[in-house]
């Protein structure tokens, strides 16, 4: 069946530029995650979507980060101005509903490289 | 203090062996926990959860030990396939999943 997708797979961009990354959940999941993770590095968590309810922006690291989820399915994460330490794998993952024993299935990432 | 904690390792233990990976995590309330597996540029994917009683999959067994507050993956007869990076990862009241940096686990011939 299809799983959580994820495009473009890798991005090269220029510093300052803007980049968009797209994540399309496992169709009925409504819940959906987008973490970082940096070479060597856990998954740092950026954003949390629930259904209709207000996103969990905490853990996005600047206001050049934005997330937005359209419709409740497709996802996407937007950095503005790209800086160098911007260079990690994004990871977008979604579950049935965010809650309890909930298994989170990841996408195969975007590797972003900001030159 | 990180609120979940792993030794990266990496471990290198010959096929056959049996090898075994703690987390510790610093959160009392924490309910949830998982074991995952991460391959070399791959994407998490989950191994087992842990539940309070401890449970086994296979050659894997998850045990967890709220008082001391750490859960472990110990893995049996282990193979080359099993070579990979060992995610522990913790949920507390709300959806947020707290992952460790991950133990390396290589497996030699």
């Amino acid at each position: 069946g299809a799983g959580v997708s994820q495009s473009p797979s890798n991005k090269v961009t220029e510093k300052g530029k803007d980049v968009e990354l797209r994540c399309d959940p496992i169709s009925g999941h409504t819940a959906l995650y987008w973490y970082r993770q940096s070479l060597g590095q856990g998954l740092e968590f950026l954003i949390y979507f629930q259904g209709n309810s207000a996103p969990d922006k905490s853990g996005l690291p600047s206001d050049r980060f934005s997330a937005e989820r359209t419709g409740g399915s497709v996802s996407t994460l937007t950095i503005q101005r790209t800086q160098q330490e911007d260079s990690a794998v994004y990871l977008c993952a979604s579950s049935i509903a965010g809650g309890g024993l909930d298994t989170q299935y990841f996408g195969p990432g975007t590797r972003l490289t900001v030159l | 203090r990180k609120e979940v904690e792993q030794d990266p390792g990496p471990f290198n233990v010959p096929e056959g062996a049996t090898v075994a990976f703690n987390c510790t995590y610093s959160n009392s309330a924490s309910q949830s926990f998982f074991w995952y597996r991460q391959d070399c540029r791959k994407e998490p994917k989950l191994l087992m959860s842990v539940y309070s009683s401890g449970n086994e999959d296979g050659r894997f067994t998850a045990q967890l030990n709220r008082a001391s507050q750490y859960i472990s993956l110990l893995i049996r007869d282990s193979k080359l396939s099993d070579s990979a990076t060992y995610l522990c990862v913790v949920r507390g009241g709300t959806y947020k999943y707290i992952f460790g940096t991950g133990t390396r686990l290589k497996v030699l011939a």
